[in-house]
């Protein structure tokens, strides 16, 4: 059954630094989601991607974030400089039409 | 006018009883209300779905109840087991290709044995 896959499973990060958060949707999948979840707490919407452009982000998604297919594969999402706060856990997700099937997520910790 | 409203926040429930979890939103315009199972460290994993042209849908001993008049769901596991026990998330979205999806607070379900 196909899935989407996330590397790496844990990153740790110093604050200010950059990471690279990446994932590989759905083969056939057409829209791609990034979505954080701080520890207890809720799954927030970061960003949707389609056609190799942003078709929505949320407030959180700041000039600090960007995201990018770089090739016919693999989805990123990058920060530019961390801070404490974007410690969580970001799970990427994609869908063909509505149902969106997500990663196992990468847990950021940023010291 | 977004918020997806959840409760209650934690459930114990003994093994075969049944568990309800409730959800409300605001948004008229959400037409798609899918259910997510999350174990530790995974991520959320679509459980089941309905759309508001129907009261209720059944898949095995999950059952999602709709209230459109309301503006509430729930989430109804049959028979609950041990294996269930997972945090357990309702969400709500646009029937529209790649619209975002609108978690509920989420609610931490224990199966007792």
């Amino acid at each position: 059954e196909p899935e989407v896959t996330q590397t790496p499973s844990h990153q740790v990060t110093q604050m200010g630094q950059e990471v690279i958060l990446r994932c590989v949707p759905i083969s056939n999948h057409l829209y791609f989601y990034w979505y954080r979840q701080i520890l207890g707490q809720k799954v927030e919407f970061l960003v949707s991607f389609y056609n190799n452009e942003i078709s929505e982000k949320s407030e959180i998604f700041d000039d600090q974030f960007s995201v990018e297919r770089p090739d016919g594969s693999n989805f990123t999402l990058k920060i530019r400089s961390t801070k404490l706060e974007d410690s969580a856990m970001y799970f990427c997700a994609s869908s063909g039409k509505n149902e969106q099937f997500f990663g196992p997520g990468t847990r950021l910790t940023v010291l | 006018q977004q918020q997806v409203k959840q409760s209650p926040q934690s459930l114990i429930v003994q093994k075969g009883g049944i568990s309800i979890i409730n959800c409300a939103y605001e948004n008229t315009a959400f037409d798609y209300f899918p259910w997510y199972q999350q174990f530790p460290g995974k991520g959320p994993a679509l459980l089941i779905a309905i759309r508001p042209d129907v009261s209720e849908k059944k898949e095995g001993r999950f059952t999602i109840s709709f209230n459109k008049s309301a503006k509430q769901f729930s989430l109804h596991i049959m028979d609950s087991q041990p294996g269930d026990s997972a945090t357990y998330f309702c969400a709500a979205v646009r029937w529209i290709s790649g619209s975002r999806l609108t978690f509920g607070e989420g609610t931490q379900l224990t199966v007792n044995p």
